[in-house]
């Protein structure tokens, strides 16, 4: 059974860092991309970050870029998001999604997480 | 950057009805178009994929159609199971983008 299980989300001030880890099973996580999706509260979905299967190419939306950071350990089946200066448009579940289809960059998710929740706020 | 608009954004309907939600894409994106569903408080569903292609366990009441820049979610006949927010995603090329969502609801 495919399982992703984030953890690390919280409360933080505008400004501060975070970091989010997805811990999957069920699958040979080193064969699949990885992207991590945010949704804000009562808002639609949002590609943030995706990653390469083997962790040598990744991606990043405009909202992040310079801000935000995508990594995995594929011994450790993990995939990380390291969110740095964080702003209060940030808030969001942060959903990590496996991703399947062909080519580099021709992906949809057919499994996700539950979602963690961040809430940047003073 | 491929802007993904959605419409209706709410639709109303009742159980055993047939709905369609269009998606369409700010340029082309061949048939690299996936539906999902979401249901509060869960986390997002595959429905279909390749524009046209059904995730396995999805039932057959649900169908996606199109090309290019115009494409269709259809559910033939609604269960009340289905009542839920549906988004199209595209994965033409990083950054993917979705849609805004349509809210489907009882009427």
């Amino acid at each position: 059974e495919v399982q992703l299980v984030e953890s690390g989300g919280g409360l933080v001030q505008p400004g501060g860092s975070l970091r989010l880890s997805c811990v999957v099973s069920g699958f040979t996580f080193d064969n699949y991309a990885m992207s991590w999706v945010r949704q804000a509260p009562g808002k639609g979905l949002e590609w943030v970050l995706g990653i390469s299967g083997t962790g040598s190419l990744t991606y990043y939306a405009d909202s992040v870029k310079g801000r935000f950071t995508i990594s995995r350990d594929n011994l450790k089946n993990t995939l990380y998001l390291q969110m740095n200066s964080l702003r209060a448009e940030d808030t969001a579940i942060y959903y990590c999604a496996k991703a399947v289809g062909v080519g580099a960059t021709n992906y949809f998710f057919d499994y996700w997480g539950q979602g963690a929740l961040v809430t940047v706020s003073s | 950057d491929i802007q993904m608009t959605q419409s209706p954004s709410t639709l109303s309907a009742s159980v055993g009805d047939g709905v369609t939600i269009t998606c369409r894409a700010s340029q082309s994106i061949s048939n690299w178009l996936a539906w999902y569903q979401q249901k509060p408080g869960k986390a997002p569903k595959l429905l279909i994929y390749k524009a046209s292609s059904l995730e396995s366990g999805v039932p057959s009441r649900f169908s996606g159609g199109g090309s290019g820049t115009e494409f269709t979610l259809t559910i033939s006949s609604l269960q009340p199971d289905d009542f839920a927010t549906y988004y199209c995603q595209h994965y033409k090329s990083y950054p993917y983008s979705f849609g805004q969502g349509t809210k489907l609801e009882i009427k």
